[in-house]
């Protein structure tokens, strides 16, 4: 059974760092690419970024609202994908869901999410 | 950026059929995922790859894409539908994954 789950979230002062964590579980990790997605409180989903598997570079794409201060990394050994979030801003604040990227281009399997809050 | 909409709401009675609509440039040229999520729930893919259901889905669910606009149906709806319905597209020209901006759906 495919199982993805996040942990790291909390409460963080606007400027600050946090880093989520996406333990996986029940498929060949390295295999695919991994996607963060979030939503922010009454909000719809949006992309935060993806790292590709190693077979295609290990790549990382992201989102204009988070490229240059968000970094996506993957340690296949521990079937463990990574969101390093800096410079927090309180528009940052949403449920961070993991994802396992499909072949066509869906996401066919998500975490339960991990709650960010980004307030003073 | 690639742009895709959607109703904010749609009402259908039980027993009903709900059309979920996505409209995007040219997004029958491309391949769509659908995702319900139900209140505190993370998302599920029903529909992908425009059509196509993931095991353990309903063949209530069923989707189309042609020419700018991508539909997902359910027919015979039941009170357990009601939920949040998301599009949703890779773009390949830019690298990035695409949310349409969600459809709620209630059971009357």
């Amino acid at each position: 059974e495919v199982q993805l789950v996040e942990s790291g979230g909390g409460l963080v002062q606007p400027g600050r760092s946090l880093r989520l964590s996406c333990t996986a579980s029940g498929f060949t990790f390295g295999d695919y690419a991994m996607s963060w997605v979030r939503q922010a409180p009454g909000k719809g989903l949006e992309w935060v970024g993806f790292i590709r598997s190693k077979a295609y570079g290990g790549t990382t794409e992201y989102a204009a609202s988070v490229k240059g201060r968000f970094t996506i990394s993957r340690d296949d050994s521990k079937s463990i994908a990574y969101l390093q979030m800096n410079s927090l801003k309180t528009e940052d604040t949403a449920v961070y869901y993991c994802t396992r990227g499909g072949i066509l281009g869906d996401f066919d399997y998500w975490g339960q999410g991990t709650l960010v809050t980004v307030s003073s | 950026s690639y742009v895709l909409t959607q109703p904010p709401s749609v009402s259908v009675a039980p027993g009903q059929t709900a059309r979920i609509t996505c409209g995007g440039n040219n997004i029958g040229s491309k391949s769509v995922h659908w995702y319900q999520q139900k209140p505190g729930q993370a998302p599920v893919l029903v529909v992908y790859d425009d059509s196509d259901r993931p095991s353990g889905i309903p063949e209530r669910f069923s989707g189309s894409n042609s020419g700018n606009t991508a539909t997902l149906t359910i027919s015979r709806v039941e009170a357990g539908d009601e939920a949040d319905y998301y599009c949703q597209v890779w773009d390949s020209s830019s690298d990035f994954y695409v949310f349409g901006t969600g459809t709620k759906v209630t059971v009357l």
